[in-house]
């Protein structure tokens, strides 16, 4: 039973513009959203987490939207870089944290 | 500071061998995870340790998996025998935290496993 789903295996867009990434979990007894990137060869790094009592936390260019209602999350960059190139995990925390498939986000210069 | 370390960084090996990996979580880290990425199923947690007890193992996939963790510093998982399906990137990760939480898991560079 994957709990957390990233559809999107693959994201590309143009550096300055916004990405958007999106995850979807159907496990209503998470507490926290957490959002990891990873780089070739390095483990994952945490970016940014949400409460599941809020609907959105901000930390610089990024911000995660919670929709609890449709059980959604999506991670906005603004505005993406290069540097950004990565694997996004978006992961739900409660009794254990489960995370997504990922999604390769390329940002092109 | 140092990080999470993992060793080795990668390992071949034949299909029916012993394979052991190891971590060594930050000093004054509490909790340790371990877990295993695959394209299919991305990061999933195979087990987790707070102050060197095992709390949830549901996510070892079978009896050829086991983990220990002797101490606060040191711990292992081991694969025996191991079979091509094991192949996959396996990652330790520690926290400060003593439940799943906010609290970022810092994880290791991992071990990139091949069984042949």
């Amino acid at each position: 039973d994957q709990q957390v789903k990233q559809n999107s295996p693959s994201l590309s867009v143009q550096e300055g513009r916004i990405s958007i990434l999106n995850c979807d979990y159907t496990n209503s007894m998470f507490d926290y959203f957490l959002w990891y990137k990873k780089y070739p060869a390095e483990g994952p790094t945490f970016l940014i987490s949400i409460s599941s009592i809020k609907d959105k936390n901000e930390d610089g260019r990024f911000t995660v939207f919670l929709n609890k209602s449709a059980k959604h999350l999506s991670l906005h960059i603004v505005p993406s870089q290069p540097g950004d190139s990565a694997v996004y995990f978006c992961g739900g925390s409660g009794s254990r944290l489960t995370f997504g498939e990922g999604t390769q986000l390329t940002v092109n210069p | 500071d140092a990080g999470v370390i993992q060793s080795p960084r990668h390992e071949v090996t034949e299909m029916g061998q012993e394979v052991t990996l190891r971590c060594k979580p930050i000093s004054g880290h509490n909790s340790l995870f371990w877990y295993r990425q695959t394209m299919m199923r991305g990061l999933e947690l195979l087990i987790y340790f707070n102050n060197n007890v095992p709390i949830d193992d549901s996510g070892m996939p079978e009896d050829r998996f086991s983990a220990k963790m002797p101490n606060a510093s040191f711990s292992t998982l081991k694969i025996q025998p191991s079979e091509p399906r094991d192949s996959a990137v396996y990652f330790c990760a520690s926290s400060k935290s003593d439940r799943y939480s906010n609290q970022p898991q810092h994880f290791g560079d991992g071990t990139r496993l091949s069984i042949l």
